[in-house]
């Protein structure tokens, strides 16, 4: 079964400056998914990144980008700039595919709050 | 834009009672998922249904039941809610995917449920 282990219950940051948020991951699928969520305190879940195990490229998206080491299983998130806004939970996710269907369902870590202080 | 809807931001019940949280989608997806958050734990799976009238349990399906009757709702039933169910419940939809597919879980707003 997949594991996802984010070791930081929280992170502090200040504002432009750039933050590393950890996540390493357990699997044995050759084939997976790694997704990035931001949870303000509003509660909604925001997709913010995804990185494909066999893509060859770091995935970015705006100040978001994803550190990913394949031989090490992690999958860190990278915001550059840090704004005010980007106070909030974080979660790393892994898709987990039932083979021969196209059911995904992801498996969440226990998340890291990051607070941006001016 | 995808959209999820719950039918409430804040619930109280009290304990032993019934309790029904809904959640409808607009795009046409066939996956649904119902989580539970709580401090520290991070999101967890309750139940998810791939399909009308398919449903599976989750990781922590104690105490829940579900029921995908249309393609755009899924409902989570607590049966006789107790206060250890006081949590935050969001519901999430998808489409089919493919092994490499990027498609991400869409999330509706959740429900803060307090049971006392």
């Amino acid at each position: 079964a997949q594991k996802i282990t984010q070791t930081q219950p929280g992170m502090f940051v200040q504002e432009k400056e750039a933050v590393t948020l950890d996540c390493t991951y357990d699997t044995s699928d050759q084939s997976y998914g790694l997704f990035w969520y931001k949870q303000p305190s509003s509660g909604e879940m925001i997709f913010l990144i995804y990185q494909g195990s066999y893509d060859e490229q770091n995935a970015t998206e705006g100040r978001y980008s994803l550190n990913f080491q394949k031989a090490r299983k992690s999958a860190n998130l990278v915001i550059s700039a840090s704004q005010l806004g980007d106070s909030a939970m974080y979660f790393c996710a892994m898709r987990e595919q039932r083979w021969g269907t196209g059911f995904q369902k992801l498996v969440f870590g226990t998340g890291t709050r990051l607070l941006v202080s001016p | 834009d995808v959209k999820v809807t719950q039918s409430s931001r804040y619930l109280v019940k009290r304990t032993g009672e019934k309790v029904f949280l809904e959640c409808v989608q607009d795009m046409d997806h066939e996956n649904m998922f119902w989580y539970r958050q709580d401090p520290g734990l991070g999101l967890r799976l309750i139940y998810f249904s791939y399909d009308v009238k398919m449903k599976e349990k989750g990781d922590i399906p104690e105490g829940y039941s579900v029921s995908r009757e249309k393609k755009e709702r899924f409902s989570l039933i607590l049966e006789s809610a107790s206060t250890n169910q006081t949590s935050m419940y969001l519901c999430a939809s998808s489409p089919l995917g493919s092994q490499e597919s990027s498609y991400e879980q869409y999330f509706g707003p959740g429900t803060r449920l307090t049971v006392t």
